[in-house]
C-alpha cells in the first residue's frame, strides 16, 4: 500500500478563510502532484513538483499555491477560500523514474 | 483540443460475467496507457499498465489492450464479483511529468 496521507480528510470553512491542505508521504518520491476532481469529472492537474524547491502550475488554473521545501511533503495553500474552491483534491506522488502514481485518500473541501 | 473519452453511463453486470470498458483518446501520442481504480470518496489506485509498443497485458482477472492505431484501450475484468464495483479510470502520460486522467466509467456487479 502507497504511504501517502492527506489532512483533513474533510473541511468545512466559510468563504474567504485562509486554508493549508496536508500532503506527506514516506515513500522517498521524487515527483509530487496535486490534482482537483469534481463528482463524476476527470482529475485536474493543478500543482506539481519535480523535488525539493521545485513547483510548476497545472494544466487547471487554480488560486492555489504549493511548496516543496521537503521531498516528503508538499502542502497546497489557498489564500482566501471562495465557494468556487469547493471539491476534491487529491494529493499523489511517483518516483522519479516511476511510471504509476500513488495517490493519498483525499481532501474533501466545501466554502460556504 | 486532446481528449480522453470514457463511458460516461454506468455499466451494470451480473456477477461472474466480464466487464468490458472503454478508453478512446484523440491528439495524443503516449508511450503508455494505466488503468486505475477508484472508490468513492477515496483516491485512485494503480491497477495496470500497457506500453505503445505492447497490444494486451494481463493480472489475474484483468486484461487491458492498447491499439494506438484507433487510439483506443479496453479494460476486460472476467469473472466479475461485486467487490470490482467501483470507477474505472484511464490515464495517458504524455510526456515530461504529466498523467492525464479520463473522467472514468461507474461498474455496477450484482450478485
Amino acid at each position: 500500500e502507497a504511504d501517502i496521507y492527506q489532512t483533513p480528510r474533510y473541511l468545512v470553512i466559510g468563504t474567504g478563510k485562509k486554508i493549508t491542505l496536508e500532503c506527506s508521504q514516506t515513500m522517498g518520491h521524487d515527483k509530487m502532484y496535486w490534482y482537483q476532481q469534481d463528482p463524476g469529472m476527470e482529475l485536474h492537474l493543478i500543482h506539481y513538483s519535480y523535488g525539493v524547491n521545485s513547483t510548476e502550475k497545472g494544466d487547471l488554473s487554480s488560486e492555489s499555491t504549493v511548496s516543496r521545501i521537503r521531498t516528503e511533503h508538499f502542502p497546497l495553500t489557498l489564500e482566501s477560500a471562495r465557494p468556487s474552491h469547493t471539491s476534491q483534491y487529491l494529493c499523489a506522488s511517483m518516483e522519479f523514474t516511476g511510471e504509476k502514481l500513488f495517490f493519498g485518500s483525499g481532501t474533501q473541501l466545501s466554502v460556504l | 483540443s486532446q481528449k480522453i473519452e470514457q463511458n460516461s453511463e454506468a455499466l451494470n453486470i451480473q456477477e461472474g460475467k466480464t466487464a468490458t470498458l472503454t478508453c478512446n483518446y484523440t491528439n495524443y501520442s503516449p508511450a503508455y496507457l494505466q488503468w486505475y481504480r477508484q472508490d468513492p470518496g477515496r483516491g485512485p489506485v494503480f491497477l495496470l499498465l500497457i506500453r505503445e509498443n505492447e497490444k494486451e497485458k494481463r493480472k489475474e482477472r484483468l486484461k487491458v489492450t492498447f491499439d494506438t492505431t484507433l487510439k483506443q484501450s479496453l479494460f476486460h475484468i472476467t469473472a466479475s464479483q461485486p467487490a470490482d464495483s467501483a470507477t474505472y479510470l484511464c490515464a495517458l502520460h504524455t510526456g515530461g511529468f504529466k498523467t492525464i486522467f479520463g473522467a472514468g466509467t461507474r461498474l455496477f456487479v450484482k450478485a
